[in-house]
């Protein structure tokens, strides 16, 4: 069973560095074909892609975003830590962790942690 | 950047069949997915590779994929079938993954 467990603040004010950190439990990060991404979701908007981790450490990023972001992982921990910099309130969203795995030449996304809301706001 | 489109929403009634479309400029090239989210829930996976059931998901979701369009079908839908459903791609000329604008399907 594996499951995955968002934290961080919810509340960030404008110009705020945010980060969130995922803890991963039943899967290990540092076996091959494993990796892990986040995903973010504005209210009542659609999903959107915004990092990943691979198992060897690899990593990539939204274009759009490529600039506010780093993803690095702890396999000691089994966690992964995304963090965005220069908040604004329109990144205002439920920020997803999701468990990834290969299949064929890319990743599919196959746990999703629950989410965990960051309203950016003064 | 590459664009995935979708329509907003569909509608079925219990027990029909349910088809949401995907495009996108020669997506049968490419492999997709697709995701269930319920309102309140986390998305789930319900479609890999075009046409791949993860286990535990029903025998009624099927996929495919060819030209410009996947396509995600629902035979016969439930009433627990009713979410937004996201298809999503790898893009590796940006070497970025892809969400659609997502399809809200209702169960009349």
């Amino acid at each position: 069973q594996i499951t995955l467990k968002e934290s961080g603040p919810t509340l960030v004010k404008p110009t705020q560095t945010l980060t969130l950190t995922c803890t991963v439990s039943g899967s290990s990060l540092s076996s091959s074909e494993i990796s892990m991404g986040w995903i973010r979701q504005s209210p009542g908007k659609a999903l959107e892609w915004l990092a990943i981790i691979h198992w060897d450490a690899d990593k990539r990023y939204s274009p759009s975003l490529k600039s506010r972001l780093t993803i690095t992982k702890d396999n000691s921990k089994n966690q992964v830590v995304l963090t965005m910099t220069n908040m604004d309130p329109v990144d205002t969203g439920t920020y997803y962790c999701a468990h990834s795995v290969a299949r064929g030449s890319y990743y599919v996304f196959d746990y999703w942690g629950l989410g965990t809301l960051v309203t950016v706001s003064s | 950047s590459y664009e995935l489109t979708q329509p907003p929403s569909v509608s079925v009634s219990p027990g029909q069949t349910a088809s949401i479309t995907c495009s996108g400029d020669q997506l049968g090239n490419k492999y997709v997915c697709w995701y269930q989210q319920k309102p309140g829930q986390s998305p789930v996976l319900v479609i890999y590779q075009n046409r791949k059931r993860p286990s535990g998901i029903p025998e009624r979701f099927s996929g495919s994929n060819s030209g410009n369009t996947a396509s995600l079908t629902i035979s016969g839908t439930q009433s627990m079938d009713e979410a937004d459903y996201y298809c999503q791609m790898w893009d590796s000329s940006t070497a970025s993954y892809v969400f659609g604008p997502g399809t809200k399907v209702t169960v009349l």
